[in-house]
Order: structure tokens, then sequence, then C-alpha cells
């Protein structure tokens, strides 16, 4: 069973739909994340959290919200969806085992299209 | 001015050469550096990660640390067509409380 699981896998929506993308992990990580993946752009952080009641803003969060319901489970929604949203999604928990190294754990990945 | 930046590629190394992968970064008080792998329609893989100026060795893997010229490599030795992939820099600032962001990639091809 995988670690980091995202839920959809694929999500076909039209602009202005609200869309919410869900994360759960089984890893005990207090430290989770939002990317989107673009091609020729990297991965772009979107939020992240770093316990239930910790979140942040990260590179590209205008049009995006987050929900922390528990330190399992991290949701990210599009209030109204358009189609420059359409991009790979990316979860990923980390748990720094020192003050410097932080690996980041990826779930699979949800492609959103909006037409 | 981007915080992390790669060149895209894609870079093309025969096989058996040394594959050598760029990136800087634009805030000086940076502390983590790290490279991941993602291979076509994957997730990105954690391969090395370094903190201090000069060179970390894991097997093919050699990451270099410059902090006063702000950029860290990555250098593949031997190069298989199995290391053809994307490589990810990502770098993460001054404390743990630091956000993590990536550059934007080098697509890798290894010709046989």
């Amino acid at each position: 069973d995988a670690d980091v699981t995202q839920t959809p896998r694929n999500r076909i929506t039209k602009t202005g739909k609200r869309i919410m993308l869900e994360c759960s992990q089984t890893k005990g990580h207090d430290r989770m994340y939002w990317y989107r993946q673009d091609p020729g752009l990297g991965l772009r952080l979107i939020y992240y959290s770093f316990d239930v009641k910790d979140i942040n803003k990260g590179e590209i969060s205008d049009g995006y919200s987050v929900s922390r319901q528990a330190q399992a489970k991290f949701s990210l929604s599009l209030e109204s969806a358009i189609p420059n949203q359409t991009a790979l999604y990316f979860c990923a928990t980390s748990d720094p085992t020192t003050d410097r190294n932080e690996k980041l754990f990826f779930g699979s990945g949800t492609q959103l299209s909006v037409l | 001015q981007k915080e992390v930046e790669q060149n895209s590629g894609p870079l093309s190394v025969p096989e058996g050469a040394i594959a050598s992968l760029n990136c800087t970064y634009s805030d000086r008080g940076s502390q983590s550096f790290f490279w991941y792998r993602q291979y076509s329609g994957k997730s990105p893989e954690l391969i090395m990660f370094i903190y201090s100026n000069g060179d970390k060795e894991d097997g093919r893997f050699t990451a270099q640390l410059n902090k006063a010229s702000q950029y860290v490599s990555l250098l593949i030795r031997d190069s298989q067509p199995s290391d053809s992939a994307t490589y990810l820099c990502a770098v993460r600032g001054y404390s743990s409380a630091s956000k993590i962001i990536f550059g934007s990639g080098t697509r890798l091809s290894i010709r046989p």
C-alpha cells in the first residue's frame, strides 16, 4: 500500500467548477506539501503545512485553498477552476530527521484537466 | 529571477560518460540542497542530499556544493540508459521551518 495516497488520480472538470484534491498519508509525518508540475516549469509550491494548526502559502497560492483536517490528511481546493490550473499535482510529506536533511515522500500525483 | 534555476536541457550524454547537471540558487542563506530524479510519468525520488561545501559521493553519484558561488551540481559517472530522466534540484532555506523550492528540472538522455 502506498504511504502517500492522492485521490483522484485523474480528473477532468469544467471552468468555474469547484474541485477538491485529497491527500492522505500513513507515514505519521507532521509536514505536508502541495506542488503542481507543468512541463518545463518543475515543481512549484502551492501550500505547505508543518502541523495541523499551521498552514503556509507557497510560491503560487492564488486560486487555491487548503485544509489540514488531521495529521494524516491535507486537501487542496480550487474554488473556481480555470484552464491554466491544468497540471499534474503532487502531495508530499516529510519528517526532518536532522535540522538540515528533509526528504520529501511524494504521492503518485493527480492529473487535473480544466476545460 | 527564479529562486532555483536549472537548464531545462535536454542534455544528451553517451553511455559510460559523465553527466554533469548544474543548479544555481538566489537565497544566500539556503542551507540544504537536494537532487531528485523523476522518470516520465512517475513521482520524484530523492537521490542526493548535501549541506556542506565540497563533494559528497554515493555510488555513481556525486553532489557538489559551492555556497560562495551559490551553485550545486550533480555528477553521474558511468552513465547508464536507466539514468535517463528529469533531474530536479531543490533548496531549503536557512532553518528547518523553511519551505523547499524546486528548480524547473533538467531532462537527461543517455544514448547507447
